[in-house]
Parts: C-alpha cells; sequence; structure tokens
C-alpha cells in the first residue's frame, strides 16, 4: 500500500521567505507527527497531531513555526520568514499506534535557506 | 546532559562481523525503546521495539535494554553490505507524544 509522501522533495528559498511542506499520511492513521533532522543532529521533534485533539506543539522552535491538519489526514508545516538555521530535513511520520512505538516515515523535504 | 547519547561513528565492519550499536539515556522513566535504521536520503523505518527490560530478537537483530544502567543495544549478527545505513535509537517521552531520537550511528560493511 501507499505509505507517507511527502511534498516538494526538495526546496530552496531565500531567507525570509515563507514555506510551505506538505505531508500525506497513511490512510486511517489517526497520528501525524513533524521532526526535524539537522545535518549531524538526531531527529527533533515538532508537532504532534492525534485525532482530533489539540495537536502537541511542545517541540516548535519559534513561532515562525506552525502546522496544521486538515479533516484529519493531510498537514501542512509552515515556517514564516525563513532564517538560515531552519535548512533541514523535515520528516513527517504517521502511526495507528497511539502508544507511540511504531512510526512510518515519509522521505522528507530538505530545505535549503539561501 | 542530553536525554539521549548516541555515538555517531562513523562505525566500519567487514561483511560477517558481529556489530553493536549502544545509545544511553537519563531519563529513567523512560519506557518504551525502539531501533530505527535510515538509509541514505530515505526516512527512518522501525526495525525493533523493546517494552522495559529485556532481549528481544528478530532474525539477525537483538536488541537489548538494561533499565538499571540506562543502556540499551543493538546487535547485529553476519552483517551484511546491505546493513550500511545510519541506526537511530529512540525513545518515547513522558508524555506519550513522540520519540526522542539519539543522533543516530552511521554504520559501514564492507563486502
Amino acid at each position: 500500500g501507499a505509505g507517507v509522501s511527502q511534498s516538494p522533495s526538495n526546496k530552496v528559498t531565500e531567507k525570509g521567505k515563507d514555506v510551505e511542506l506538505r505531508c500525506d499520511p497513511i490512510s486511517g492513521h489517526t497520528a501525524l507527527y513533524w521532526y526535524r533532522q539537522s545535518l549531524g543532529q538526531g531527529l527533533e521533534f515538532l508537532i504532534y497531531f492525534q485525532g482530533n485533539s489539540a495537536p502537541d506543539k511542545s517541540g516548535l522552535p519559534s513561532d515562525r513555526f506552525s502546522a496544521e491538519r486538515t479533516g484529519g489526514s493531510v498537514s501542512t508545516l509552515t515556517i514564516q520568514r525563513t532564517q538560515q538555521e531552519d535548512s533541514a530535513v523535515y520528516l513527517c511520520a504517521s502511526s495507528s499506534d497511539p502508544t507511540v512505538r511504531e512510526q512510518y516515515f515519509g522521505p522528507g523535504t530538505r530545505l535549503t535557506v539561501t | 546532559q542530553k536525554e539521549v547519547e548516541q555515538d555517531p561513528g562513523p562505525l566500519s565492519v567487514p561483511e560477517g562481523a558481529i556489530v553493536s550499536l549502544n545509545c544511553t539515556y537519563s531519563n529513567s522513566a523512560f519506557q518504551y525503546f525502539m531501533w530505527y535504521r535510515q538509509y541514505s536520503r530515505k526516512g527512518p523505518e522501525l526495525l525493533m521495539y523493546t517494552y522495559s527490560s529485556g532481549n528481544k530478537e528478530d532474525g539477525r537483530f537483538t536488541a537489548q535494554v538494561d533499565k538499571s544502567s540506562k543502556y540499551i543495544s543493538l546487535f547485529i549478527r553476519d552483517s551484511q553490505p546491505s546493513d550500511s545505513a545510519t541506526y537511530l535509537c529512540a525513545m518515547r517521552n513522558q508524555a506519550g507524544t513522540a520519540l526522542i531520537f539519539g543522533k543516530g550511528t552511521t554504520l559501514s560493511v564492507s563486502s
């Protein structure tokens, strides 16, 4: 079956511009996560959506970052006024496991801020 | 001190070797421990998970958790060139809302 898909696969943007990254989770998965992976760093949790519950935004690094999930499916991560330190791979994962053990990751969006 | 520490390597071994990958953690409340494998330019994929202490075996892979030492390990027997990847340990956070990952260890298995 189809896995988690993300678009675009690569994004180059100028400092100060806004970007939107999209995630299509596996059909039927109620949980959706965004992570960031910077060079030499592990995966850094950003935000978590579970069903209709309020999202856990505790990992968002600043108020320039926001995310929404429409209709319990597709999610968009928005970064406003991008900075060079935002350059990273942004990974989305989904899960049908409420205990947060097994997450299925997409291939990521590689963001480069010039 | 970071919550999860993992030696980034790189680790290079010949084909057929036994590989040992390790992580330490600081929060004794962690209960779920995972190992993910990530190939270059791909998303991580789950290899194994373990609840609390003990061992778990799956084919050539064995995961061990020692909660008293806050130390987890992944052993790969009869390593293959296809095992060349980055291995990430992960633990579920206390809120149960996300995974906390180590930085990953890069493994290279030469034929």
